[in-house]
């Protein structure tokens, strides 16, 4: 019940093109969903983050879309670019205790110019 | 305004020896999250500390690991007798007391087994 699945585990997507990844969670106390970018070699840094009740948030080329009752959300990279190459994690905690982030097993997204 | 630092970077060591590494949160920051990640895999709950209280272990294996975060000074994750096994990269990340989500991560510590 801990467990945050992701999909895909890796994601090619030509430069100006929309890379989606997809995660779904199973714990209902989770109430923060944050999504992390990491390069090579460096710590994950927060990219997105939402909380359950609101179905959207955007924030530039990045949007968070979030289905409660389903129990899913998902990233949208509009515009993506070569710089977007990276592993993307989507993670869930809840926030509002202090409580550990629990990650998703990550996606490879390679962006081709 | 520094970020979560970490050290050392890299850290080899043969099995069998010890290894210590270190986290010092953000400025102002004194909650510590301990985190492992293995080779093509997520980011793993390790441990999570106040100044002077472990608050949750639940993710520390039983034997050879141990942690602290003392009154002064950086946190430790000490790995006694390592195996290969242990090679991974440990990030640490921090967070304040101000109701704020956000865990920020330092840079990790590469440790390799040989």
């Amino acid at each position: 019940q801990q467990q945050v699945k992701q999909s895909p585990q890796s994601l090619i997507v030509q430069k100006g093109g929309i890379s989606i990844i997809n995660c779904a969670y199973e714990n209902t106390a989770f109430d923060y969903f944050p999504w992390y970018q990491q390069f090579p070699g460096k710590g994950p840094a927060l990219l997105i983050a939402i909380r359950p009740d609101v179905s959207e948030k955007k924030e530039g080329r990045f949007t968070i879309s979030f289905n409660k009752s389903a129990k899913q959300f998902s990233l949208h990279i509009m515009d993506s670019q070569p710089g977007d190459s990276a592993t993307y994690f989507c993670a869930a905690s809840r926030g509002t205790s202090y409580d550990k982030v629990i990650f998703g097993p990550g996606t490879s997204l390679s962006v081709i110019p | 305004n520094a970020g979560v630092m970490q050290n050392p970077r890299h850290l080899v060591r043969r099995r069998g020896q010890e290894a210590r590494l270190r986290c010092s949160p953000m400025k102002g920051h004194s909650h510590v999250y301990w985190y492992r990640q293995l080779p093509e895999e997520g980011l793993k709950f390790m441990v999570y500390l106040q100044k002077e209280n472990i608050i949750d272990e639940s993710g520390m294996p039983k034997e050879r690991f141990s942690a602290e975060f003392p009154k002064e000074g950086p946190s430790i994750l000490r790995i006694q007798q390592v195996v290969r096994g242990d090679s991974a990269a440990y990030f640490c990340a921090s967070h304040d007391s101000l109701g704020q989500d956000e865990q920020y991560f330092g840079p990790g510590t590469r440790l390799t087994v040989t």
